[in-house]
């Protein structure tokens, strides 16, 4: 099974700052990769897929960039409604694995 | 307007069964890939079935397979996850999620989750 390893586990930010965060395959899983936000209590929200291209209607402070085994997720000036916790996931082959999830904080 | 409304959840004792169910509507339900994704209190995502729009090609979980069996009716715009052998583990919120255009994508539309609580 692919394992991915996200990092931070905990970001502390303010609104305005620019934010990465990155994660890990454990081996190989060409550009299938997404993204989702999400908020206590609600489901998921897709961001992003094929590890860059940004779902239709999510700002485009959003981006994501990577390839092979190592993805990252920028958000280039934090808004109040992007303080949540994120989740990449491989879609490259079965079980289609999470990461552990980042969550971002307000400093 | 895609809508995904799971129902089924509840209380359940272990080794017990349980029948989750996800009605769709507002999209083509019989071409696109639908999954099961849980969130166990206070942890993160994790993926449990997917199931391919025609039936043919289904996936599980490591931590359920043998236990949960995922299944559709294109006919009543519906998916289905049969939960037996339950165990205090299998407690989440249940979310049903369709694939976006391709199952290599990821999900786009999720409903609003299902909880299961698996207890004595």
């Amino acid at each position: 099974d692919i394992q991915l390893t996200q990092s931070p586990s905990f970001l502390s930010a303010s609104v305005g700052d620019r934010v990465t965060i990155t994660c890990r395959a454990s081996q190989g899983i060409s550009s299938y990769l997404a993204w989702y936000q999400q908020k206590p209590g609600r489901a998921p929200k897709f961001l992003i897929y094929d590890a860059s291209t940004l779902q239709i209607g999510v700002p485009s402070r959003f981006s994501g960039s990577g390839s092979g085994t190592e993805f990252t997720l920028t958000i280039s000036s934090l808004q109040p409604e992007d303080f949540a916790t994120y989740y990449c996931q491989q879609l490259n082959s079965y079980p289609r694995t999470f990461g552990q999830g980042t969550r971002l904080e307000v400093k | 307007e895609v809508q995904l409304v799971e129902s089924g959840g509840g209380l359940v004792e272990p080794g017990g069964s349980l029948r989750l169910s996800c009605a769709a509507s507002g999209f083509t339900f019989n071409t696109y890939g639908m999954n099961w994704v849980r969130q166990a209190p206070g942890k993160g995502l994790e993926w449990v079935s997917s199931i391919s729009d025609n039936s043919r090609y289904i996936y599980y979980g490591n931590s359920v397979k043998g236990r949960f069996t995922i299944s559709r009716d294109n006919a009543q715009n519906s998916l289905y996850l049969q939960m037996n052998s339950l165990r205090a583990e299998d407690t989440a919120v249940y979310y049903c999620a369709r694939d976006r255009s391709s199952s290599w994508h990821g999900a786009d539309f999720w409903g609003q989750g299902t909880l299961v609580t698996v207890s004595s």
